[in-house]
């Protein structure tokens, strides 16, 4: 079965840290294109980042300089490392697989929530 | 890269149409065929209905049909039932940088 199982939110206080995971099965991460979607409580979605097969890299400007995508080949996993987390950062977040220039796999969405 | 436009909300009885509207500009919507629409129920991840425009994964009923004419792409929902109520959003490539926009989104009610 073509899943993806996201882990590793929680609360985080403000200028915190944290890595999310996202394992997938039932297809190979890296040759795939693979994004986190957001979505902060009570509104829509927002991209945040993809990761290509060959390893090019882009962010969202909101999240620039402070997140970054990664992916263990070895584990079939896509990591989101989140550095100096905002207020505005709380949000579901949810691994995705692209397919043209949208997504067709959708994990369950692990929530992180900055706050003091 | 702004948001696409999609009207808030949308309603329909059980058996008609309903058409949702998502409007972008030249350098997204207008310019590539690759508008794909969302359905999100309430506490559960968003499912592709459409991609490509017009294309419709497998599993996806042929109620759900996409189209697009200059930078406005519809999403039609036929034979309204009572399990179409739901969020929904489109979204566009914008180029391989920036990737991805998504339209504020739009909460269709079955009557």
């Amino acid at each position: 079965e073509v899943q993806l199982v996201e882990s590793g939110g929680g609360l985080v206080q403000p200028g915190g840290s944290l890595r999310l995971s996202c394992a997938a099965s039932g297809f190979t991460v890296s040759t795939n294109y693979m994004s986190w979607v957001r979505q902060a409580p009570g509104k829509g979605l927002e991209w945040v980042s993809v990761i290509y097969s060959g390893n090019y890299i882009f962010y969202a400007d909101s999240v620039k300089g402070r997140f970054t995508i990664s992916r263990d080949s070895s584990k079939n996993t896509v990591y989101l490392q989140m550095n100096r987390l905002r207020a505005d950062d709380t949000a579901v977040y949810y691994c995705t697989r692209g397919v043209g220039g949208g997504f067709d796999i959708w994990g369950q969405g692990t929530m992180v929530t900055v706050s003091s | 890269q702004s948001a696409l436009t999609q009207p808030p909300s949308a309603s329909g009885s059980p058996g008609q149409s309903v058409t949702i509207s998502c409007t972008g500009t030249s350098s997204d919507v207008r310019y590539y065929n690759f508008v794909s629409w969302y359905q999100q129920h309430p506490g559960k991840a968003p499912i592709l209905i459409i991609y490509d425009v017009n294309k419709r994964p497998s599993g996806v009923p042929d109620r759900f049909s996409g189209s697009k004419s200059g930078s406005t792409a519809s999403l039609t929902v036929s034979g309204l039932q009572a399990e179409d109520e739901a969020d929904y959003y489109c979204s566009s490539f914008v180029g391989r940088n920036n990737f991805n926009v998504f339209g504020g989104g739009t909460r269709l009610t079955v009557l």
